[in-house]
């Protein structure tokens, strides 16, 4: 069984400053992936990043990277320069082998304050 | 990645009734997949739609209460019926589009539903 840890119910950071977003996951999947999604108020969930269990560099996509601690089982999103457009709540999720099915955390809600 | 488009996007119904929600995809994919998120949750995963055969329903959820249908590769939908207060929630469509571990799944601009 797959599980998806996030432990910081909420967050708040200064608009411009750079704040991480912990998760960690549980799988005895040898290959996975690690997906990080925004969703704001409007209820749209908006892929972010990916990070697969076997690529050896954490990935980057803009303002976003993953912290990816492979022996740790943990995927923390980092944001820098945080922007007030960013306040919302953010989803980690892991996909395994077993096609099709996603798991998700419960979620942190990001607060960024001007 | 994937274009999603649903029906509607919001709306409010009386209890007992039913409400059908549409997903349109712009491609042709390999799974469909609705999602139910109730207020300040997570998402919890109803079933998964299969293209020529029935779904495959989770834990907890069943096709009487929740049917779907998915007639072709880009299009699926939802009917949440005799609706209760306790179905008010944000139904949100969901694509892969190769399979896989690696493969992102895309969501739709969801449907809030509100039921009296």
């Amino acid at each position: 069984a797959q599980k998806i840890t996030q432990t910081q119910p909420g967050m708040f950071v200064q608009e411009k400053e750079a704040v991480t977003l912990d998760c960690t996951y549980d799988t005895s999947d040898p290959s996975y992936g690690l997906f990080w999604y925004k969703q704001p108020s409007s209820g749209e969930m908006i892929f972010l990043i990916y990070q697969g269990s076997y690529d050896q560099q954490n990935a980057t996509e803009g303002r976003y990277s993953l912290n990816f601690q492979k022996a740790r089982k943990s995927a923390n999103l980092v944001i820098s320069a945080s922007q007030l457009g960013d306040s919302a709540m953010y989803f980690c999720a892991m996909r395994g082998s077993n096609a099709g099915k996603s798991t998700f955390g419960d979620g942190t809600t990001l607060t960024v304050k001007p | 990645s994937a274009v999603i488009s649903q029906k509607p996007s919001r709306d409010i119904c009386q209890r007992g009734t039913s409400l059908t929600i549409q997903c349109q995809v712009d491609s042709q994919v390999t799974m469909m997949f609705w999602y139910r998120q109730q207020p300040g949750q997570s998402l919890t995963l109803i079933a998964t739609a299969n293209q020529g055969s029935e779904a495959t329903y989770e834990s907890g959820f069943v096709i009487d209460k929740f049917p779907i249908s998915r007639p072709n590769l880009t299009f699926s939908t939802l009917t949440v019926s005799n609706m209760s207060p306790e179905d008010s929630s944000i139904y949100l469509c969901s694509v892969e589009t190769r399979g896989g571990p690696s493969d992102t799944q895309y969501f739709g601009p969801g449907t809030r539903l509100t039921v009296l």
